[in-house]
């Protein structure tokens, strides 16, 4: 059974700090991890997706990945009230494209 | 470009009741995919096409929920009978790739919510 897990959270982080969300993921297999972001109510949005080892940067976000502790982690910079949203972290595992899913993290952003 | 298209938003049914859902995908999307997330968890793949053929449906209860792509375009997903179990958000998406690379973006719709009474 390929599982993802990611602490469901809240997350409580003060306006202008510094969000770091986290991921674990059981298959050695995985071959791409996707950071969604999901605002109540609303469909999942892509964020970023890393497969290679180490760091992304797409503005404020960092994505990283390290497939011998099989982790993986979104930083989200200067955080801004508008970030406060449930993060989905996804993994595929071969060309068919599936995701897997973990439970997601709610994130809260206090002004 | 217009993103995925999903309907009806909500619906409303008795257990035992069935219930279609309509997707379409983005245009030239050649992979469609269905997803069931339950309040509280992140979604689930129901059952995933490309172009017109099932490439998984692993985890489609198959005794009560059934799904088709004629023509490789709009999609439906149908549940009979409801169960209370069933009450969720149910999601569409579609990526480009005809292959379904592993990097390939998924882009989901509005989502359905089923609620089972």
């Amino acid at each position: 059974q390929k599982e993802v897990e990611q602490n469901s959270g809240p997350l409580s982080v003060p306006e202008g700090a510094i969000a770091s969300l986290n991921c674990t993921y059981s298959d050695r297999g995985s071959q791409s991890f996707f950071w969604y972001r999901q605002y109540s109510g609303k469909s999942p949005e892509l964020i970023m997706f890393i497969y290679s080892n180490g760091d992304k940067e797409d503005g404020r976000f960092t994505a990283q990945l390290n497939k011998a502790s099989q982790y993986v982690s979104l930083l989200i910079r200067d955080s801004q009230p508008s970030d406060s949203a449930t993060y989905l972290c996804a993994v595929t595992y071969n060309q068919g494209g599936k995701l897997i899913f973990g439970q997601g993290t709610e994130l809260s952003v206090k002004p | 470009e217009a993103g995925v298209a999903q309907s009806p938003r909500y619906k409303i049914i008795e257990k035992r009741q069935s219930v279609a859902f309509w997707c379409n995908p983005i245009s030239g999307h050649a992979t469609l995919y269905w997803y069931q997330q339950i309040l509280g968890q992140g979604p689930k793949l129901l059952i995933q096409f490309q172009n017109n053929g099932v490439v998984d449906d692993s985890q489609l209860p198959k005794d009560r929920f059934s799904a088709e792509r004629l023509k490789g375009v709009d999609s439906t997903l149908k549940i009979q009978p409801a169960k209370l179990e069933d009450s969720a958000v149910y999601l569409c998406a579609s990526s480009k790739t005809r292959q379904g690379a592993s990097t390939d973006t998924q882009y989901f719709g509005p989502g359905t919510r089923l609620t089972v009474l």
